[in-house]
């Protein structure tokens, strides 16, 4: 499989709203509601903040938020903080038991 | 509280052999597939292997087919990653990961273990 695509970077300032697009195919993002996104911290573990397109789990702050269009799923991060800088993966099913992440996206506040 | 702790990283020469180990604590081990994804220096994630909750099922991504096993022993709530045939595009930091069961996301993960292969 290829990975999904994801801007290499994205920023804003504290308070603004940004958007990260995930890219990929029919056979992935466009055939599942099975996108999940990762937020991962220098030197970190991934932690899942969004499931299922749109879903948060329990504990993951409400300014983070999902969904998709077609072959693309998007990450929205309103009210930025500067605890959000970090490196975000977008990830779907893709089928036959198999799954696909972005390339993911840096994400500075200013 | 959820634990899942990696080991079995190290240095390795190219054909060479490694095995990795998951321990995990904290949650239903049996009602959880687990995965190994990996992160290459300075690189993205990657999905690498699972390995359904009962054990039947083991998927790979193509390029690690045929040269990495995924196994588990929930007697231990441990899963293995018996890697052969190593590379050097094989070199990354590699992650377990929990998966509940059918729903297509990874809740918990480890800190990684990092293999190297180098000679």
């Amino acid at each position: 499989q290829s990975a999904l695509t994801q801007p290499a970077s994205v920023s804003g300032s504290p308070g603004q709203s940004i958007t990260i697009s995930c890219t990929g195919t029919s056979s992935d993002v466009g055939s599942y509601n099975l996108v999940s996104w990762y937020q991962q911290h220098p030197g970190k573990a991934p932690k899942l903040i969004i499931y299922e397109v749109s879903k948060r789990p329990s504990g993951v702050s409400s300014r983070f938020s999902g969904s998709r269009s077609g072959n693309t799923a998007s990450l929205t991060i309103s009210g930025l903080q500067a605890e959000d800088e970090a490196d975000y993966y977008c990830c779907s099913y893709a089928g036959s038991s198999t799954w696909v992440f972005g390339g993911g996206t840096k994400l500075t506040v200013l | 509280q959820v634990q899942v702790v990696e080991s079995g990283g190290g240095v390795v020469q190219p054909g060479r052999s490694l095995r990795l180990s998951c321990a995990a604590s904290g949650f239903t081990f049996s009602s959880y597939a687990m995965h190994w994804v990996r992160q290459a220096p300075g690189k993205g994630l990657e999905w690498v292997t699972v390995i359904s909750n009962d054990g039947t099922g083991k998927y790979y991504t193509d390029s690690v087919k045929g040269r990495f096993t995924i196994s588990r022993d929930d007697s231990k709530n441990t899963v293995y990653l018996q890697m052969s045939s190593l590379r050097g595009e094989d070199t990354a930091l590699y992650y377990c990961a929990a998966e509940k069961s059918g729903s297509y996301h990874f809740d918990y993960w480890g800190q990684g273990t990092l293999v190297t292969v180098s000679s």
